[in-house]
């Protein structure tokens, strides 16, 4: 059970280029989740993802997107990179709970993102 | 959007000795996390706990959420349980917001 996985780990790019993030969970959860985490602070939500085909902008959306075309699948995309989306991306699952609550969070190991 | 607030940022103990993070929240909310981030980044869920208290081994977390706080207690710490510790709330469906973390070292 290889839970949530994200890919690559590692990446270095130029300002102006353009990547995918790749993230794949196989627990069958419903929401799916990506953050950013900046030295010294905690996470702060980009994009979410709450079913399959479906999408939501977070607290810093601006700069990226993303995509849900299978439900373990969940990309998440920059156009154009710049300096500033420099930081550790992690990306997170959950199943939805009965009471449409999302529960338990399981987490990738996260991509280390360096742009130039 | 709601705030998140951790206390305290930093705190060093040794080992064997007890602690209590808090984390205060400016609204209501639907669901609660503590998170426990490792030395080399790895993120591991503690609790869900958008109410009540629980315990799972030498660590417990207690929400209030009509006073909107929540605890979590260490006992007996150990040098393994150093690293940052995390408060998450969900104020709907998905969307969370983040503390900024509570920095614990553990001396030998």
């Amino acid at each position: 059970n290889a839970g949530v996985t994200q890919t690559p780990k590692f990446r270095v790019l130029k300002t102006g280029q353009s990547m995918t993030l790749l993230c794949a969970q196989d627990m069958n959860h419903e929401y799916m989740y990506w953050y950013r985490q900046d030295p010294g602070m905690g996470l702060r939500l980009i994009h979410y993802s709450v079913g399959e085909g479906t999408t939501a902008k977070g607290e810093v959306p601006d700069g990226y997107n993303v995509s849900r075309l299978k439900k373990q699948n969940f990309l998440l995309g920059l156009e154009s990179a710049a300096p500033s989306q420099t930081s550790v991306y992690f990306c997170a699952s959950s199943i939805l709970g009965k009471d449409l609550r999302s529960e338990k969070l399981f987490f990738g190991s996260g991509t280390q993102l360096s742009v130039l | 959007g709601i705030q998140v607030e951790q206390s305290p940022p930093d705190l060093i103990l040794q080992e064997g000795a007890n602690s209590t993070l808090r984390c205060n929240f400016s609204d209501s909310v639907n669901n609660l996390q503590w998170f426990h981030q490792n030395p080399w980044g790895q993120l591991i869920n503690l609790f869900y706990i958008p109410s009540g208290t629980k315990q799972n081994g030498r660590l417990s977390a207690t929400t209030v959420a009509t006073e909107r706080y929540s605890l979590l207690y260490i006992s007996s710490s150990q040098t393994t349980d150093s690293g940052v510790y995390f408060c998450a709330v969900y104020t709907n469906a998905g969307k969370s917001t983040f503390g900024d973390g509570t920095t614990l070292t553990v001396k030998p």
